[in-house]
């Protein structure tokens, strides 16, 4: 069985600029989570979908960050502009009942 | 405020002994607890969960035990093994389910052959 994919696996960009990283869960995983990890920490919740639609989406900072889920399977998260603090790993998650697995994460660098 | 504290940011142990990682907590409201391990370039993967029901679960050389009392947990690994070493997560979450995980800072663990 095929694990969670995310592309691109390491992303480096310029102050101001936009990007975007997609995700594609587990077949047959309805949940689907993106999480952010800063260096020394443990995963933050950003947004959590339950099919296509965004359940929790409280820890998303709405001003320049935005998520999706097209038909309930795969999910891109976007930010725009991208600032300095905004350096770490993005990590895509999916479950269908009470595990979550994780994918590789992207690793951004906001230069 | 971090709701779930592992105050050892690494720790190191000889191959054949025993690994302890604690985990407190803050929010009582916390009643599933799970440990994730994770390797460098990679997610983090489920190891073992425990539900405040219990206070011990043990799978294989990995066993959790869970003191509600004092808000804390321990992930033991006994015998330890090099393939062991990572980062370990401690997480929580309440409503019984573990849609909303709040993970610790991790801890480095490195098995010495």
């Amino acid at each position: 069985e095929a694990g969670v994919v995310q592309s691109p696996r390491y992303k480096i960009i310029e102050k101001k600029q936009p990007v975007a990283f997609w995700c594609n869960p587990i077949s047959g995983h309805n949940t689907l989570y993106w999480y952010l990890q800063n260096l020394g920490q443990g995963p933050e919740l950003l947004i959590r979908y339950e099919n296509e639609e965004a359940v929790d989406d409280s820890q998303l900072p709405k001003d320049r960050f935005s998520a999706e889920r097209l038909k309930g399977v795969d999910s891109t998260l976007k930010i725009q502009p991208a600032e300095l603090g905004d350096s770490a790993v993005y990590l895509c998650a999916s479950s269908q009942n009470n595990e979550q697995f994780f994918g590789p994460g992207t690793r951004l660098t906001v230069l | 405020d971090q709701q779930v504290k592992q105050n050892s940011p690494s720790l190191s142990v000889q191959e054949g002994r025993i690994s302890i990682l604690n985990c407190d907590y803050t929010n009582s409201m916390f009643d599933y607890f799970l440990w994730y391990k994770k390797y460098p370039a990679e997610g983090p993967t489920f190891l073992i969960s425990i539900s405040s029901i219990k206070d011990k679960n043990e799978d294989g050389r990995f066993t959790v035990f869970l003191n509600k009392s004092a808000k804390h947990l321990s992930l033991h690994i006994v015998p330890s093994q090099p393939g062991d070493s990572a980062v370990y997560f401690c997480a929580a979450s309440d409503g019984g389910s573990n849609y909303k995980l709040t993970f610790g800072k991790g801890t480095l663990l490195t098995v010495n052959p």
